[in-house]
């Protein structure tokens, strides 16, 4: 497709399980990004990939956390041993990297539930 | 600090009405500047970019002040459609191309 695409678009997860989340950015975007949003909040940065690598990974909560992107195009955030406060909508962004003015775009989410 | 910083509002205003919301951002290397859009329970899509010179969308109007480090957002003659949230984001492409989103101004337009 020509947008970003994530899947599954809703999970449910018993607390303890391990989920994986997901993105397939637009063909050719070399920079991808994963945020949070907590109901009622504010994007909350989770982490950017610039090709296959990670130059900034800090806003990862907690070592539960990981993500991992392969062939520069697809990623895969991967929560271990979830707890209910994991429960948000995940968004990934993808954008390409050039000077001036490249926008980011959202794929429609993960909406993760943890019971 | 936070990199952007927005008053949450929520604005309520009337259709018809003129709605301006402002953002600063702290860091001074910033390079790109936006406004995207958030409905309810839907991801965030871009409404516009924001140009140093000052650019318009209909009735839309984004300002950027960098010697203040403060963008702005004019809403003219507001419809029902226009209620959502308004995200300020700015973009540093020289180390990384990292976005940094401001937490977003709730808008309701009231019939």
């Amino acid at each position: 497709g020509a947008g970003v695409s994530q899947s599954p678009s809703n999970k449910v997860t018993e607390k303890g399980k391990d989920v994986e989340l997901r993105c397939d950015p637009i063909s050719g975007h070399t920079a991808l990004y994963w945020y949070r949003q907590s109901l009622g909040q504010g994007l909350e940065f989770l982490i950017y990939f610039q090709g296959n690598s990670a130059p900034d990974k800090s806003g990862l909560p907690s070592d539960r956390f990981s993500a991992e992107r392969t062939g520069g195009s697809v990623s895969t955030l991967t929560i271990q041993r979830t707890q209910q406060e994991d429960s948000a909508v995940y968004l990934c962004a993808s954008s390409l990297i050039r000077q001036g003015s490249a926008e980011a775009f959202f794929g429609q989410g993960t909406r993760l539930t943890v019971v | 600090r936070k990199e952007v910083e927005q008053d949450p509002g929520p604005f309520n205003v009337p259709e018809g009405a003129t709605v301006a919301f402002n953002c600063t951002y702290s860091n001074s290397a910033s390079q790109s500047f936006f406004w995207y859009r958030q409905d309810c329970r839907k991801e965030p899509k871009l409404l516009m970019s924001v140009y140093s010179s000052g650019n318009e969308d209909g009735r839309f109007t984004a300002q950027l002040n960098r010697a203040s480090q403060y963008i702005s957002l004019l809403i003219r003659d507001s419809k029902l459609s226009d209620s959502a949230t308004y995200l300020c984001v700015v973009n540093k492409w020289d180390t990384g191309n990292q976005f940094y989103f401001g937490t977003g101004t709730s808008l309701t337009v009231i019939p």
